[in-house]
């Protein structure tokens, strides 16, 4: 089945323990983002990847940490997480471009509360 | 800069009706991508239509249409025959396609859709 996994569904940590959520596609795709979504703010992206060794900012980087070592996994990392990264995060993927190409497929989403 | 606005914060449809959720879109890219997914309480995001800004056609998928009037830089999404299970919110999205390369996604504040027996 084709699908957009993210491990932990949930996390509850403290501030400051580095944390690291996953991301992993089967579809082959080159492009995959980390987007936020809050409450009045909608989803902001976070950072993005065209492919391996590629990476860049989104809107609102600051905090996040991200690699692409393989083409499949896309993992964010928050060095030292704060209260204001609370958030519900999803990892997106996509081909790329071209005509029925572009469509972002969505994980199930993480659910981060940092006390 | 881009910008996606849908007006109704929340809408109520009875069973087995039709319902339109309203998008507009601003962007000065002649080249772009407009989506429309929906997020059940549960919170996964689910990809629902797109619309290619060159695509002469409106999009449909199954009970699912995108209506496009690109002149008036609107995309709206029209749902037939209206089901219990697409009680959600629905967000419009956008994606510039010319210039630079970031497929990020724009999305508006969301529409709450409430489906009454």
């Amino acid at each position: 089945e084709a699908q957009v996994t993210q491990n932990p569904r949930y996390l509850i940590t403290v501030t400051g323990k580095k944390l690291t959520v996953t991301c992993s596609q089967n579809m082959n795709h080159e492009y995959m983002s980390w987007y936020r979504q809050d409450p009045g703010l909608g989803l902001r992206q976070i950072y993005y990847s065209m492919n391996v060794e590629v990476t860049d900012k989104g809107d609102v980087p600051e905090g996040y940490k991200v690699s692409r070592k393989e083409k499949r996994n896309f993992p964010l990392i928050l060095e030292s997480p704060s209260p204001n990264q609370t958030s519900l995060y999803f990892c997106a993927s996509s081909y790329g471009t071209g005509a029925g190409r572009e469509t972002q497929y969505f994980g199930p989403g993480t659910r981060l509360l940092v006390l | 800069a881009q910008k996606i606005t849908q007006t109704q914060p929340g809408m109520f449809v009875q069973e087995k009706e039709a319902v339109t959720l309203d998008c507009t879109y601003d962007t000065s890219d002649p080249s772009y991508g407009l989506f429309w997914y929906k997020q059940p309480s549960s919170g996964e995001m689910i990809f629902l239509i797109y619309q290619g800004s060159y695509d002469q056609q409106n999009a449909t998928e199954g009970r699912y249409s995108l209506n496009f009037q690109k002149a008036r830089k609107s995309a709206n999404l029209v749902i037939s025959a209206s089901q219990l299970g697409d009680s959600a919110m629905y967000f419009c999205a956008m994606r510039r396609k010319s210039g630079g390369s970031n497929y990020k996604l724009t999305f508006g504040k969301g529409t709450l859709l409430t489906v009454n027996p």
